[in-house]
């Protein structure tokens, strides 16, 4: 069966800092990857796909950015974070015409 | 993608059936409707989706109108586990894109009464 990996849980880092969060998924090959981000209490924003290493799509213009070096992995990265990253960010994945499937998300905090 | 509505909250007794409802009254015909729920501080989690027949899997039922208006979400036997935001949306039949600005709303709060 397939899973998906995100990490770490919860994040605090301050203003200016780097970021990298990392997410993997298990049991498939070729997938479609996602980032997203929740707000509190509101609903989720794309941020990036890829439908294959090396390709990124940006939904939209911002401090961060998206990597998939391998097939399997998907990368959220900024090199200087502001107080306006912080948010719950979510991983996921899936494959032709099947459901969205999401990791367990990252709680970032910017300080 | 097609607006939903659902209740902003809803109580179930432990070991009843729970019954979400969610309005998609224009919803088009290649749409399909996905529920999710998302248990606090993790990420959403797929449960069931259909286009215009009943469904039933391992966790739950779905019940679609003849009009496909509306959808009825049923959680046979509730258990403290399923207190969690409930999520009814609709999405393209064909969505093999790499696209999915998907619109989740705000849901329904479910809290299961032990």
């Amino acid at each position: 069966s397939q899973t998906i990996h995100q990490w770490p849980a919860t994040l605090v880092q301050p203003v200016g800092s780097p970021l990298s969060l990392e997410c993997t998924v298990e049991g498939t090959s070729n997938p479609n990857l996602y980032w997203y981000r929740q707000a509190a209490g509101r609903g989720l924003q794309l941020l990036f796909y890829s439908v294959g290493i090396g390709q990124i799509s940006s939904e939209v213009p911002q401090n961060l950015s998206a990597s998939r070096p391998q097939d399997r992995q998907f990368i959220l990265s900024s090199k200087k974070l502001l107080l306006s990253d912080s948010g719950f960010y979510l991983c996921a994945w899936k494959q032709g015409n099947s459901p969205l499937h999401f990791g367990n998300g990252t709680r970032l905090t910017v300080t | 993608d097609a607006k939903t509505t659902q209740p902003t909250s809803m109580d179930c007794a432990e070991g009843r059936a729970a019954n979400l409802p969610c309005n998609h009254s224009t919803i088009s015909g290649n749409e399909y409707v996905y529920w999710y729920r998302q248990i606090h501080s993790q990420g959403p989690q797929y449960i069931i989706h259909g286009l215009k027949n009943n469904e039933t899997n391992e966790m739950a039922s779905l019940i679609i109108t003849e009009d496909r208006k509306s959808s009825t979400l049923i959680l046979p036997h509730a258990t403290l586990r399923d207190t969690a935001v409930y999520y009814c949306i609709v999405r393209p039949r064909l969505s093999n894109f790499g696209n999915e600005k998907l619109t989740f709303g705000t849901g329904t709060r479910l809290t299961i009464i032990p």
